[in-house]
């Protein structure tokens, strides 16, 4: 089964400085990885998304990952933090079937001023 | 176009009791998942439905079931309440087979006491 890691549950950076936070996932490689945000009583909203197209994904807000598979790892920056992006982070892999995603646990992103 | 719905948004029963949470996907959206975020846990997989059959359920009891009509509805129903039970449920649509995109609702907050 699909696993994944997200080594810090809590980053804080000031307003622009670089946001980097780091996914690991299990040795065999996923179909697909996504990177979603959620802010405070919301659904998750995608970010990014890995098909195996390019390894440097690009995203909304300013957001982009990039798929290593000698690291196993899917890590998302930003250059420039703003404090619009104040939330919760999540890393997800699909299953080889791609019918279900597996999340880290997650990492609070804080931004301060 | 309209998003994932969920209905209600809050919710809170009495031990013992039973519940059902509702879930309409994009239109056009045939896959429909549901996932329990609890902040011990995390996000953690319930069941996924294609064109009303369910193609995988997550490790839960069998008090936790689902369905999906043929207009691609979904409902959730948990019989039984425990306090374990309050969570974040949170219904994902996805436009084909595999889960290449999925679009998140805001999530029905379900408190049990």
């Amino acid at each position: 089964a699909q696993s994944v890691t997200q080594l810090g549950s809590h980053v804080s950076v000031s307003e622009g400085a670089l946001v980097l936070l780091r996914c690991n996932y299990s040795s065999s490689v996923p179909p697909y990885l996504f990177w979603y945000v959620q802010y405070p009583n919301q659904g998750l909203q995608l970010l990014l998304k890995y098909t195996s197209a390019a390894t440097l994904v690009k995203g909304i807000n300013g957001f982009e990952a990039e798929f290593k598979k000698s690291e196993t790892s899917f890590h998302l920056t930003k250059p420039s933090a703003h404090m619009s992006d104040a939330a919760e982070y999540f890393c997800a892999v699909s299953d080889n079937a791609g019918n279900m995603l597996t999340f880290g646990g997650g990492t609070r992103l804080m931004v301060k001023p | 176009k309209a998003g994932v719905t969920q209905t209600p948004r809050y919710l809170i029963k009495t031990r013992g009791q039973q519940v059902t949470l509702s879930c309409s996907p994009i239109s056009g959206h045939r896959s429909v998942s549901w996932y329990q975020q609890t902040p011990g846990q995390g996000l953690q997989f319930l069941f996924e439905y294609f064109s009303e059959t369910q193609r995988n359920k997550g490790n839960f009891p069998g008090r936790f079931s689902g369905r999906q009509f043929s207009n691609s509805r979904s409902e959730m129903n948990v019989s039984t309440l425990e306090l374990g039970d309050s969570a974040l449920y949170l219904c994902a649509s996805s436009l084909g087979s595999r889960v290449t995109e999925a679009f998140f609702g805001q999530g029905t907050r379900l408190t049990v006491v």
